[in-house]
């Protein structure tokens, strides 16, 4: 059973561009909201990530935007470069039996 | 180097054959995963581990099982009772406990069963 919803499934974004991808969740145990980013044949590798206690956090063009009383957190990519297309996932652990939960990810395609 | 490292990266298995996937890190993570990827599923979560000698199921336990007699070592094997093995398998390790506890994963193992 899926606990952290990701859309959308695909993402076309021109050069230049601002990528934005949305999550959501449930569980109230969760404490810290990673992203990742997979390239194929690959394993995922940690993006950028938050804690509940911050609204916003940013890290060169990639952004985290976190809402706690509505559960949701999303990416942004600004400038957004053929180099970002891949696949990424948000994902959520549960402080209390540190199991981590992905979202069914995005595949983000940038056009030259 | 510290990280994480599984083998093989390919593996090809007759049906109904038992086969087992290595994983060993080398960062002292107390936990550790077993993600099974499919297209248009994400990373669904089979078993994990935080600390020795003790695992928990995931959301996709049925077919798999797992040890972890060693802190470094979370073998899993994908066992004949276990209907569509034919996925690309991720290991992965971190802290554990609360906070900022980064994942890290392996380069993966692509198993097809023929």
């Amino acid at each position: 059973q899926q606990q952290v919803k990701q859309s959308p499934q695909s993402l076309i974004v021109q050069k230049g561009g601002i990528s934005i991808i949305n999550c959501a969740y449930e569980n109230t145990a969760f404490d810290y909201f990673p992203w990742y980013q997979q390239f194929p044949g690959k394993g995922p590798a940690l993006l950028i990530a938050i804690r509940p206690d911050v609204s916003e956090k940013k890290e060169g063009r990639f952004t985290i935007s976190f809402n706690k009383s509505a559960k949701q957190f999303s990416l942004h990519i600004m400038d957004s470069q053929p180099g970002d297309s891949a696949t990424y996932f948000c994902a959520a652990k549960d402080y209390m039996d540190d199991k981590i939960i992905f979202g069914k990810g995005t595949r983000l395609h940038i056009l030259p | 180097d510290g990280g994480i490292t599984q083998s093989p990266k390919y593996l090809f298995r007759k049906e109904g054959q038992n086969v087992t996937l290595s994983c060993e890190q080398n960062l002292n993570h107390d936990a550790m995963y077993w993600y099974r990827q499919d297209p248009g599923q994400g990373l669904r979560l089979i078993y994990y581990s935080q600390i020795v000698n003790d695992f928990q199921k995931g959301d996709i336990a049925e077919g798999y099982s797992v040890s972890r007699e060693k802190k470094e070592s979370f073998p899993l094997t994908v066992t004949s009772a276990q209907k569509n093995p034919t996925a690309f398998y991720l290991c992965a390790s971190s802290p554990s406990g609360a906070g900022d506890t980064e994942a890290f994963f392996g380069q993966g193992t692509r198993l097809t069963v023929v």
